[in-house]
């Protein structure tokens, strides 16, 4: 069974304007985290936020924020102010306590931001 | 600080040839893995170090691929022989292993994109 779905494989986006990334987990577990990760196209795989599941406010760091919904087992990132560096692919992934905290991935979402 | 070193950031070789990859974790870092990425998709789990012990090898082929981390530091993952479904982006990453596992993010490296002709 898929861990994580993101179910938006392109979203297009205009400079300056927000962007809603979709991440749907699937999970037994009652210790888990939740982590997004953004790779350019140069490859690399870069750390942006995290949510820990006993975590009760939504993770921010700088632009990004978390809307962590545990109820629906939701984690969607909003990215504010949206830039043209920010084009990318954008990672949803777990870890959970019970797999041992192996990290799994979504299939991911394409970010293009348009000047 | 020092990221997540790997090398080569290419590779191109012909089927049936041996190929190896190279990474150096952050300073510090007790825990490594090697992902492999597939075009248009997540990273998947290969083989996970603590230390210099493979803790976890469930994913990783072993007719044909084999890793080491031999004094706990960097490590290579060699592929013998190479086959064109290994066409892939093969990633590194690290983290620190302790009593707040779930919040400690692994940090990658560049990967070493590998194309197999």
């Amino acid at each position: 069974a898929q861990k994580i779905t993101q179910t938006q494989p392109g979203m297009f986006v205009q400079e300056k304007e927000a962007v809603t990334l979709d991440c749907t987990y699937d999970t037994s577990d009652q210790s888990y985290g939740l982590f997004w990760y953004k790779q350019p196209s140069s490859g690399e795989m870069i750390f942006l936020i995290y949510q820990g599941s006993y975590d009760e406010q939504n993770a921010t760091e700088g632009r990004y924020s978390l809307n962590f919904q545990k109820a629906r087992k939701s984690a969607n990132l909003v990215i504010s102010a949206s830039q043209l560096g920010d084009s990318a692919m954008y990672f949803c992934a777990m870890r959970e306590r019970m797999n041992d905290y192996k990290l799994s991935f979504g299939a991911g979402t394409t970010v293009t931001v348009r000047a | 600080e020092a990221g997540v070193v790997q090398s080569p950031r290419y590779k191109i070789i012909e089927k049936k040839q041996p190929v190896a990859f190279w990474c150096n974790p952050i300073s510090g870092h007790n825990t490594l893995y090697w992902y492999l990425q597939n075009l248009g998709q997540g990273p998947e789990l290969l083989i996970r170090y603590e230390n210099e012990e493979a803790v976890d090898d469930s994913q990783l082929p072993k007719d044909r691929f084999s890793a080491e981390r031999l004094k706990g530091v960097d490590s290579t993952l060699k592929i013998q022989p190479a086959e064109l479904g290994d066409s892939a982006v093969y990633l590194c990453a690290s983290t620190v292993w302790g009593a707040r596992r779930n919040n400690q993010p692994q940090h990658f490296g560049d990967g070493t994109r590998l194309s197999i002709l």
